[in-house]
């Protein structure tokens, strides 16, 4: 069945670590979208590409870095710049077509600061 | 910016029926509607283009008013199922992928 894994399920952080989140499709889409949603603020979006090797930053990108080199994968780093990461972190993908396409999402990873 | 929802909860008995509004201060190229049950993924519902088309979904339909920037959607003989938070998004451009969120609505079905 095709699908979006996001791994690991649960991360914890250090301060001053880097963490990486893991988002893999196997759906053929050519677009992908990392978003973060707090308790009472939605979905919002940090990056999202819509071809191998571009990517584009969305309206929270700072402390965030990303990169697009397979079209299945699109791994997030959480750098130690974002002083604020605890979080739900989604990961979605969709087909490129006028209007926006509709978003298939992963599971989610939920990071924490130790 | 953000899109902005109405009302940000609401419980209905089963049967009844809720309107959720979806409002922007931008022009908009198509509205997103998606359904969030507690602890799972987003799940989409319809995407409305501008036109000002209906679209229906089951007991589940919204409508886009492109020149207020608003859409709405109305569910019917709610059911427990429907139980979640709704999420309307927004896109202003034809040539972008980029769908802004709102904060979402609470919907509570009880029996």
């Amino acid at each position: 069945d095709g699908g979006i894994t996001q791994s690991p399920k649960y991360l914890f952080r250090k301060e001053g670590q880097n963490v990486t989140l893991s988002c893999e499709q196997n759906l053929n889409h050519d677009a992908m979208y990392w978003y973060r949603q707090d308790p009472g603020q939605g979905l919002r979006l940090i990056y999202y590409s819509q071809i191998v090797n571009d990517f584009q930053k969305g309206d929270i990108a700072e402390g965030y870095s990303v990169s697009r080199e397979k079209k299945e994968s699109f791994p997030l780093t959480v750098t130690s710049a974002q002083k604020n990461p605890t979080a739900f972190y989604l990961c979605a993908s969709s087909i490129v077509g006028q209007g926006g396409q509709p978003q298939h999402f992963g599971d989610g990873t939920r990071l924490s600061i130790l | 910016q953000q899109p902005v929802q109405s009302p940000q909860a609401v419980i209905l008995r089963e049967g009844e029926d809720a309107v959720i509004n979806c409002s922007s201060s931008k022009a908009l190229y198509s509205v997103h509607w998606y359904r969030q049950k507690h602890g799972e993924a987003p799940v989409f519902l319809m995407i409305l283009l501008k036109g000002g088309e209906q679209k229906g979904h089951d007991k589940i339909s919204a409508s886009f008013n492109e020149k207020k920037q608003q859409s709405s959607l109305y569910l019917t003989a709610s059911q427990l199922s429907y139980s979640g938070t709704y999420f309307c998004g927004t896109v202003t451009s034809g040539g972008y992928q980029k769908v802004t969120f709102g904060i979402g609505t609470k919907l509570q079905v009880i029996p």
